[in-house]
């Protein structure tokens, strides 16, 4: 199984702050690599799939990049409702595996 | 507007049997692939189970294979997760999820709201 690594487990930051999230693949993935965000009580939701491709409606200040092990999670300017727990995941084998979640916090 | 509203999860004893259906609408349902992904309490995101658009490609992860069974009845939209030989370890919240036209490199976009498993005794 591929297994993928998050860090930090826990961002603390301010509104406004360029926040990036990190996640690691045990072997190369290509850029089978796809981001969502979970608030609590709530589904997880798409925000890029492809490493890089936004996903529709999703808005701009989220950008995502990285290609083979290594890849990242970008918020330009972090909102108020950006704080949520964020995990990335694996689509290029299965059984398709998520990291153990980034928890953004208020500072 | 895309939409999947699982149902059917509750308290079950250890050893015992549960079906979750998931009703979708709002897109052509037999032209996509379907997943199942849970969460333990507080704990993160566990894929268990995809099914290609037809029905006729399945795909587990090791924790549930042999214990559950993925379906789709395309005629009514819903997706099936048969859940036998019930663990402690298989609570968690389940969540059904759209994927990919293709079962191969699935992303889930979007996610039901999720139904509750608790197997204790």
């Amino acid at each position: 199984d591929i297994q993928m690594t998050q860090s930090p487990s826990t961002l603390s930051a301010f509104v406004g702050d360029r926040v990036t999230i990190t996640c690691r693949a045990s072997q190369s993935i290509n850029n089978y690599l796809n981001w969502y965000q979970q608030k609590p009580g709530k589904a997880p939701k798409l925000l890029i799939y492809a490493a890089s491709s936004l996903q529709s409606g999703v808005p701009s200040r989220f950008s995502g990049s990285g290609s083979g092990t290594d890849f990242t999670l970008t918020i330009s300017s972090l909102q108020p409702e950006d704080f949520a727990i964020y995990y990335c995941q694996q689509s290029y084998s299965t059984p398709w595996t998520f990291g153990q979640g980034t928890k953004v916090e208020i500072k | 507007e895309v939409q999947l509203v699982e149902s059917g999860g509750g308290l079950i004893q250890p050893g015992g049997s549960l079906r979750l259906s998931c009703a979708a609408s709002g897109f052509t349902f037999s032209s996509y692939a379907m997943s199942w992904v849970r969460q333990a309490p507080g704990k993160g995101l566990e894929w268990v189970s995809a099914i290609s658009g037809s029905g006729g490609s399945t795909d587990y992860a090791d924790s549930v294979k042999g214990r559950f069974t993925i379906s789709r009845d395309n005629s009514k939209k819903t997706l099936y997760l048969q859940m036998n030989s019930l663990r402690a370890e298989d609570t968690a919240v389940y969540y059904c999820a759209k994927g990919r036209i293709t079962i191969s490199n699935n992303w889930f976009d979007p996610w039901g709201q999720g139904t509750l498993v608790t197997v204790s005794s």
